[in-house]
């Protein structure tokens, strides 16, 4: 079974603080994707990563980094935290080929105060 | 247009029936479709993807594809209070990407 596992499963921050998200899977994933999910605006990309080193923009990259220095590790950075970014944080991943079926980590309720 | 639209919902069958849940799609060039369930506070699990037009059955859950129509939909039988989640279409966003298109999910209510 794919396993996808994220650092925190809740982490509260105060506003201007650095965070860090890490998403990690265990199945040789090419493809790793970080989303944000709000009520009422469903699920929207924020960054993927096609390889290590590798990093493509989402629908809303704004206000967020992303680092992918191993195979099995995606993070996502908050530099400045927002209150504007407390939501629910899902990481993905899925591998090479036509499937392109993608599996999710139990996801990180990060609030910002 | 959406590229990937669900009926919001909340939809609300009785235990037993069947539930059916829709989605189209706006993108010709799709080739990959999955539904994911997605109880409250927790991830979305996959529970079925489908490629090819037609019908495609795993227990109590059908995916239905119509590329013509572009129209992607799911039937659950028997529906059980247990089913009651968000249930989410994603499209795969064309022929060369790897990234997923979804929606925004319809919520469904199993009433026992």
């Amino acid at each position: 079974d794919v396993k996808v596992t994220q650092s925190s499963r809740y982490l509260v921050k105060r506003t201007g603080e650095k965070v860090f998200l890490e998403c990690v899977q265990d199945m040789d994933h090419e493809n790793m994707f970080w989303y944000r999910q709000d009520p009422g605006l469903g699920l929207r990309l924020i960054y993927f990563s096609y390889d290590v080193k590798m990093k493509e923009k989402g629908d809303i990259p704004e206000g967020y980094s992303v680092s992918r220095e191993k195979k099995e590790r995606f993070s996502l950075i908050l530099e400045s935290a927002s209150t504007n970014q407390t939501s629910m944080y899902l990481c993905a991943s899925n591998g090479q080929g036509s499937s392109y079926e993608q599996y999710f980590g139990p996801g990180t309720r990060l609030t910002v105060t | 247009q959406k590229e990937v639209e669900q009926n919001s919902g909340p939809l609300s069958v009785p235990e037993g029936a069947i539930a059916s849940l829709n989605c189209t799609y706006s993108d010709r060039g799709s080739q990959s479709f999955f539904w994911y369930r997605q109880y409250s506070g927790k991830s979305p699990e996959l529970i079925m993807s489908i490629y090819s037009n037609g019908d495609k059955e795993d227990g109590r859950f059908t995916a239905q594809l119509n590329k013509a129509s572009q129209y992607v939909s799911l039937l659950i039988r028997d529906s059980q209070p247990s089913d009651s989640a968000t249930y989410l279409c994603a499209v795969n966003k064309d022929r060369s990407a790897r990234q997923l298109t979804f929606g925004s999910g319809t919520q469904l209510t199993v009433l026992p």
